[in-house]
């Protein structure tokens, strides 16, 4: 059975104090390994896909990178507005063909001025 | 509108009652799926749909829990005999196909008295 774990489960960070955050996986034979940000009250927003150790992936101040047993969301610079929860999730093949995700409890991110 | 639409946005119903939670996913997505979200837990998979069929409901938990996309578009989760374990944020989440990333709406939260 998949397996998710995301630490810490809570991070508070000052504004411009750069962390990462950690999602450790259990799969058997990954498809491709998933980074969300849920804010309250909404839906998860997608904000990567990766596919194979050593891949990375950019966007604004957010960095996700991939080794064969986990995943890491880099934060450089962080404003209080990247505060969110961020869910990791791993991809499994459906019968039928689909994409199930099993997520993660999540890494709840609090960024103070 | 351009994102997944879930109505209603928050449903309470009495114990025992029948509830119908309602999708709209994005145009043009050909797969849809139903996902559960407790307090401070990710996301559960329920049920996916690709076109009019349901191709995989291995998450449903059980007979009481059942979900239809009569015209490839719209889905509709529905749950009879409601239980107080069956309190949850119910999201649904649409792609493009089998293989691109999961777009999620805002969820239904479901309280049952």
């Amino acid at each position: 059975e998949d397996q998710v774990t995301q630490s810490p489960e809570a991070l508070r960070l000052q504004e411009g104090e750069s962390s990462s955050l950690n999602c450790s996986y259990t799969v058997s034979g990954l498809r491709g390994l998933f980074w969300y940000r849920q804010d309250p009250g909404k839906g998860p927003e997608f904000l990567f896909t990766l596919y194979s150790a050593g891949e990375e992936k950019e966007k604004e101040r957010l960095k996700a990178t991939l080794t064969k047993k986990e995943s890491f969301l880099h934060i450089t610079a962080p404003k209080p507005e990247d505060s969110a929860t961020y869910l990791c999730a791993v991809q499994a093949m459906l019968t039928g063909g689909g994409n199930k995700l099993t997520f993660g409890t999540g890494t709840q991110l609090k960024v103070e001025l | 509108g351009a994102g997944v639409s879930q109505t209603p946005s928050n449903k309470v119903t009495e114990k025992g009652k029948y509830v119908e939670l309602r999708c709209d996913p994005i145009s043009g997505h050909t797969a849809l799926y139903w996902y559960r979200q407790s307090l401070g837990q990710g996301p559960e998979f329920l049920i996916y749909f690709q076109g009019t069929g349901a191709a995989d409901d291995s998450g449903l938990p059980n007979d009481r829990f059942f979900a239809v996309r009569p015209e490839g578009s719209v889905s509709t989760l529905k749950i009879q005999r409601t239980e107080r374990g069956d309190s949850a944020v119910y999201l649904c989440a649409s792609s493009h196909d089998s293989n691109s990333p999961l777009h999620f709406g805002n969820g239904t939260r479901l309280t049952v008295t």
